[in-house]
């Protein structure tokens, strides 16, 4: 396993669009994360899965943000009628559920672009 | 509310020197921390995790340490090398939660 890896990793689209995000996450992990990062800041929580439920959901996350993880195994993350300050990258991460630490690890991010 | 802050935003070397990358926090009930470095462009890479018992994890040059009682954590960067210019960033897990809080990062480049 190679780690986790996200699709497309690149998305430049209109104004009013919709656009979705693939994570692949570690095999055996069982949480999933996404968060947002905008240019200069750290990235910002958005949303959390354990297996396929949705368990934690940011304010950041309006109502046009969805995301799925419908077999417990990849994530999708759906933004409708796109706007120019959806811009940013998204990253998503995962951990184990067993063990301590719960290190997140991230994967590389899809650069969203709003024209 | 847990607010991460790190100095300096932005920081310029000669290569072969040691460096320290500062975090400060304000809320102590930490799960963990992670320190992370992320190229430009690209995802964030794991460099080191310290538990909340911990006080301090080394890997290689690196060295990170945690100080509840002062709100403070650091990145030690040993014989700094061009290829450790990157964003450095800190973020916390905090008990109860699942997700991480992020400072800003310091931009770190190193001069050959």
């Amino acid at each position: 396993d190679t780690g986790v890896s996200q699709d497309p990793r690149h998305k430049i689209t209109k104004r009013g669009q919709n656009v979705t995000f693939r994570c692949d996450p570690i095999s055996e992990h069982n949480r999933l994360y996404w968060y947002r990062q905008t240019l200069g800041q750290g990235p910002e929580f958005l949303t959390y899965f354990q297996n396929e439920a949705q368990l934690e959901k940011s304010r950041l996350l309006s109502d046009r943000f969805s995301a799925e993880r419908p077999k417990g195994s990849f994530s999708t993350l759906e933004i409708q009628r796109t706007e120019q300050g959806d811009s940013a990258m998204y990253l998503c991460a995962s951990s184990q559920l067993a063990g301590a630490s719960n290190e997140q690890f991230f994967g590389p991010g899809t650069r969203l672009t709003v024209l | 509310k847990q607010e991460v802050t790190q100095i300096p935003a932005a920081l310029s070397v000669p290569e072969g020197e040691n460096l320290v990358l500062n975090c400060s926090f304000t809320d102590s009930a930490i799960y963990n921390l992670q320190w992370f470095r992320q190229d430009p462009g690209k995802g964030l890479t794991s460099l080191l995790l310290i538990q909340s018992s911990q006080r301090e994890q080394t890997s290689g040059r690196l060295n990170a340490s945690l100080d509840k009682s002062s709100g403070r954590s650091t990145l030690y960067i040993a014989a700094s090398q061009p290829g450790d210019s990157a964003t450095y960033l800190c973020a916390f897990l905090m008990d109860s939660s699942y997700k991480l809080i992020f400072g800003s990062g310091t931009r770190l480049l190193v001069r050959p």
